[in-house]
């Protein structure tokens, strides 16, 4: 069974410019929920898509938006890069209605912003 | 207040040994869920253990436990016979609210390094 697939795993980009990363969940998940890792901010909640609906959002600006896809597969955009948006990205999906809603996350999207 | 408090930036254990890696917890909602993930160099989060709140025993994966004292809200990791391949960053993480949600508050960390 394939995990979860995150792409791409490495990315540069300037201030100011966009930039989107993908996420496909484990087949038969339907949660996906996107984090954000820094070494000052450590691992912070960013959104969560359900149904393609986002049903919980983290404290970040309106620069982070997301979107899901009718097979689950997840897109998260940050535009107007800033120097400060220079992370680890990490998705995770979830089969809901487990007992322990456990999480499975991919390998991330590390993204370094000039 | 923080959510979770890891403690230990860093441990050290002696390959074979075992090692306890501290978690404390914040929460007034009654139902939550304690996870335990490790992460290696690579960044993939590799989750380990889960533990409900209303759940009476501790939780077992194989070599990893989960020490439950709800009481003090601590959930201390057990790894039992450290292996060179344990060497990794190893995080607490909680949710609150039942298995609806998928927020997860982390802590920041213990680095364990095994030492052959």
């Amino acid at each position: 069974k394939a995990g979860v697939t995150q792409t791409p795993r490495y990315l540069i980009k300037t201030r100011g410019q966009q930039v989107t990363l993908s996420c496909s969940p484990i087949s038969g998940h339907r949660s996906v929920s996107w984090y954000q890792q820094t070494p000052g901010q450590g691992l912070q909640f960013l959104f969560e898509y359900f149904s393609e609906t986002q049903r919980n959002k983290g404290n970040f600006p309106g620069r982070f938006s997301g979107r899901q896809f009718s097979n689950s597969r997840s897109e998260m955009n940050v535009s107007t890069l800033e120097l400060g948006d220079s992370a680890l990205y990490l998705c995770a999906s979830s089969l809901l209605g487990q007992s322990t809603g456990e999480l499975f996350f991919g390998e991330g999207s590390r993204l370094t912003v000039l | 207040a923080q959510k979770i408090t890891q403690t230990q930036p860093g441990m050290f254990v002696q390959e074979k040994e075992a090692v306890t890696l501290d978690c404390t917890y914040d929460t007034s909602d009654p139902s939550y869920g304690l996870f335990w993930y490790k992460q290696p160099s690579s960044g993939e989060m590799i989750f380990l253990i889960y533990q409900g709140s209303y759940d009476q025993q501790n939780a077992t994966e194989g070599r990893y436990s989960l020490n439950f004292q709800k009481a003090r809200k601590s959930a201390n990791l057990v790894i039992s016979a450290s292996q060179l391949g344990d060497s990794a960053m190893y995080f607490c993480a909680m949710r609150e609210g039942g298995t609806g949600a998928n927020n997860l508050f982390f802590g920041t960390g213990t680095r364990l390094t095994v030492i052959p």
